[in-house]
């Protein structure tokens, strides 16, 4: 079982489309988070919800306790924004241990 | 400050060899943990630290031990290594346990095991 999925698995875009990553989740949580790992491997966190929406730049990320759901949404992409981007969400009544996605792989083609 | 580092970056071990994968912060997080990164499945907890001098498992803490002796250092040890084990390993740390915590993550070490 998983409690994380996120789709697509993979996504090809042009420079400068509006891209959306999906996350579902199946359990309650406190918090969700968006992370990003380069193709080098390093992963950096992105944002944490809660609920409602965090912009950062060009990234922007919503959440629907309701539904059990969050995208993530990256405007005007950049070829830098090539990297493997996962959701994590933490568990009610687990210290802070996350299940994580299997992550959506994005490539953006200049 | 460095934040999270790991060493080694890249291992070999043959079958049966023990190890141990360094992991150390300078941020004064008293939150750590390890995770192993597998093709096709998310990471994945194989034990965690809330402090000094306190360790627990994770989802899959079995074949590693751990150790927590200052708040700085949170080395993971493989026994007895097995093909099984062969992973991308993070450390990550966190200012708390809380989840609202951002998670900070170590390079990685890619471990194959022959």
């Amino acid at each position: 079982k998983n409690e994380v999925e996120q789709s697509p698995q993979n996504l090809t875009a042009q420079e400068g489309e509006f891209i959306t990553i999906n996350c579902s989740y199946s359990v309650g949580i406190s918090a969700l988070h968006w992370l990003q790992q380069h193709p080098g491997g390093g992963i950096v966190s992105l944002f944490m919800l809660s609920s409602g929406k965090k912009k950062h730049g060009r990234l922007i990320a919503t959440i629907n306790i309701q539904e059990k759901h969050s995208s993530l949404h990256i405007t005007a992409s950049h070829p830098r924004d090539s990297a493997v981007y996962i959701c994590a969400v933490v568990s009610q009544g687990r210290i802070n241990q996350f299940y994580f996605g299997t992550g959506t792989s994005l490539t953006v083609i200049p | 400050n460095a934040g999270v580092t790991q060493t080694p970056k890249f291992q070999v071990l043959k079958t049966g060899q023990s190890m141990t994968l360094q992991c150390a912060q300078d941020m004064n997080h008293e939150y750590m943990s390890w995770y192993r990164q597998d093709p096709g499945m998310g990471l994945r907890l194989i034990h965690y630290s809330v402090g000094a001098g306190i360790t627990d498992q994770g989802e899959v803490p079995n074949g590693y031990n751990v150790s927590r002796s200052t708040t700085e250092d949170f080395p993971l040890r493989l026994l007895s290594a097995a093909p099984s084990q062969t992973s991308v390993y993070f450390c990550a740390s966190s200012l708390g346990a809380s989840s609202y915590n951002e998670q900070f993550f170590g390079p990685g070490t890619r471990l194959t095991v022959l």
